[in-house]
């Protein structure tokens, strides 16, 4: 079935850890790719996106993900965290064909001890 | 800067009874979605809105499930005869074209049915 998998549930890092979380997709065609993150309390908030063009985008708070196309992957990186990126993160896809829905991973909730 | 807005914040209600919930989207955004997290799952699309109708709807949303914009800024979903099964986080989101641009997402209605 067609889906989003994020593959990291729970992660634990100290701070100024490096930080890199997963997501596969398994639609074919031209996908839209972001990463959300609802912060304790707060609503979903774009990190960042990808529509087309250099595969490497850069999103806010020093995030950044990859776009690999021959793996069906957008993976999330930050090279040092800070306590205050303790958060969910959710991957989602904006499939082909479809009126702009999201379908989202099961998300990742990251904790950083500082 | 301009948030999309839901009430109530958590609902508590029988099984069988209806409830309406409600959002206030971005005022210049043109589309509407309704999307739900069930405790511990994944956030799941239910429906996407544009023009005053209908534009996707997912297997979730059954015939027990309707959504209205009844003025120029609510945006409504109802559900008809509630089960304990739709006790989830509702969540309203609102975008302002249906390409290349993020969704903005509401805080959320915690939904109970006992």
């Amino acid at each position: 079935a067609q889906s989003v998998s994020q593959h990291n549930h729970h992660v634990i890092l100290s701070e100024a850890a490096s930080l890199e979380l997963g997501c596969n997709y398994s639609y074919g065609g031209t996908v839209n790719l972001f990463w959300y993150v609802q912060y304790p309390g707060q609503h979903l908030q774009l990190l960042l996106k990808y529509f087309s063009g250099d595969p490497l985008v850069k999103g806010i708070k020093g995030f950044e993900a990859e776009f690999i196309k021959s793996k069906f992957s957008f993976n999330l990186r930050k090279p040092s965290v800070q306590w205050s990126d303790t958060a969910e993160y959710f991957c989602a896809v904006n499939p082909p064909s479809a009126t702009n829905k999201l379908i989202f991973g099961t998300g990742t909730l990251l904790a950083v001890q500082p | 800067e301009p948030e999309v807005t839901q009430t109530p914040s958590h609902q508590v209600t029988q099984m069988g009874q209806e409830v309406i919930l409600r959002c206030v989207p971005i005022s210049n955004h043109l589309y509407f979605y309704w999307y739900r997290q069930i405790l511990g799952q994944k956030v799941e699309f239910l429906v996407s809105f544009y023009n005053n109708e209908i534009s996707e709807k997912s297997e979730i949303f059954d015939d027990q499930f309707s959504v209205e914009r009844p003025d120029g800024s609510n945006f409504t979903l109802k559900i008809r005869s509630t089960k304990l099964e739709d006790s989830a986080m509702y969540f309203c989101a609102s975008t302002e074209s249906s390409s290349y641009n993020e969704q903005f997402f509401g805080p959320g209605t915690r939904l109970t049915v006992l």
